[in-house]
C-alpha cells in the first residue's frame, strides 16, 4: 500500500463547479498535512496547510480526519486558473529529530469554459 | 522573496557520464532536499541534508551521491548516469522543524541517452 494515495484523475469540470479531492495516508502517527499545487512542468508550491479543525482560504477548504486517516480539499467556484495537479503531502516524524515529507502522486484538475 | 535556484534546467547526458546538479538557496535554510519526480510515482526523496556536511539517505539513494560544503548549496551527483535516471529532479529547502514550508526550485529535466 502506498504511504499517501490520491485519485490521479483527471477531474474535468466546468468553470464555476465545486470539486473535491481526497487523499488517504497509511501512517497513523503522521504529524502535519499539506496540499501543494503543481502547474505543468513547474515546481510544486504550497497551497495550504491542513489543520485538525479544518481550514478555509478563500474558495479552498481543507479537512483532516485523523480517525479515518483521510484528507480532503474542496474547491468552490472553479476558475480556469485552478487547472493544475494537486499534491497531498504528509509530514512524518522520525527518530533523530528530522521530518520527512511524503508526497502523493497528485490529482489532476482540468477546468474548462 | 524566497529563492531556490537550480542552475541547469534541461540536460541531455550520455550513459556512463558523471552528472552534477547544483542547487542554491538564499533563505539561510538548514534543510535541503533532492527529489525526483516521475509520472504516476509522485516525488521521491533521494537525499536530504539538515546541516553543512551532513547528509541522510532518502527512499531512493542508489546511484546518487550528494555534497553540502556550504549552507546555501546542495549538489546532487550521478556518478555514472543510466537511462533509468531520466527524470525531473527537484531541489528544495526549508527551515528546521516539520511545520515549516518547503520551497522548491524550478526543476532540472535530465535525459540520459
Amino acid at each position: 500500500r502506498k504511504e499517501v494515495e490520491q485519485d490521479p484523475g483527471p477531474f474535468n469540470v466546468p468553470e464555476g463547479a465545486t470539486v473535491a479531492f481526497n487523499c488517504t495516508y497509511s501512517n497513523s502517527a503522521s504529524q502535519s498535512f499539506f496540499w501543494y499545487r503543481q502547474d505543468c512542468r513547474k515546481e510544486p508550491k504550497l497551497l495550504m496547510s491542513v489543520y485538525s479543525s479544518g481550514n478555509e482560504d478563500g474558495r479552498f477548504t481543507a479537512q483532516l480526519n485523523r480517525a479515518s486517516q483521510y484528507i480532503s480539499l474542496l474547491i468552490r467556484d472553479s476558475k480556469l486558473s485552478d487547472s493544475a495537479t494537486y499534491l497531498c503531502v504528509v509530514n512524518d516524524a522520525f527518530s533523530g529529530g528530522y521530518n520527512k515529507l511524503i508526497f502523493g502522486a497528485g490529482t489532476r484538475l482540468a477546468v474548462h469554459p | 522573496d524566497v529563492k531556490v535556484t537550480q542552475s541547469s534546467r534541461y540536460l541531455v547526458k550520455r550513459t556512463g557520464e558523471k552528472v552534477f546538479l547544483e542547487c542554491v538557496q538564499d533563505m539561510d535554510h538548514e534543510n535541503m532536499f533532492w527529489y525526483r519526480q516521475d509520472p504516476g510515482l509522485g516525488l521521491r526523496l533521494i537525499y536530504f541534508s539538515y546541516d553543512v556536511k551532513m547528509k541522510e539517505k532518502g527512499d531512493i539513494p542508489e546511484g546518487y551521491s550528494v555534497s553540502r560544503e556550504k549552507k546555501e548549496r546542495f549538489s546532487l551527483i550521478l556518478e555514472s548516469a543510466s537511462t533509468n535516471q531520466t527524470s525531473m529532479y527537484l531541489c528544495a529547502s526549508s527551515f528546521a522543524g516539520g511545520e515549516n514550508t518547503i520551497y522548491f526550485g524550478e526543476g532540472s529535466w535530465l535525459t540520459v541517452v
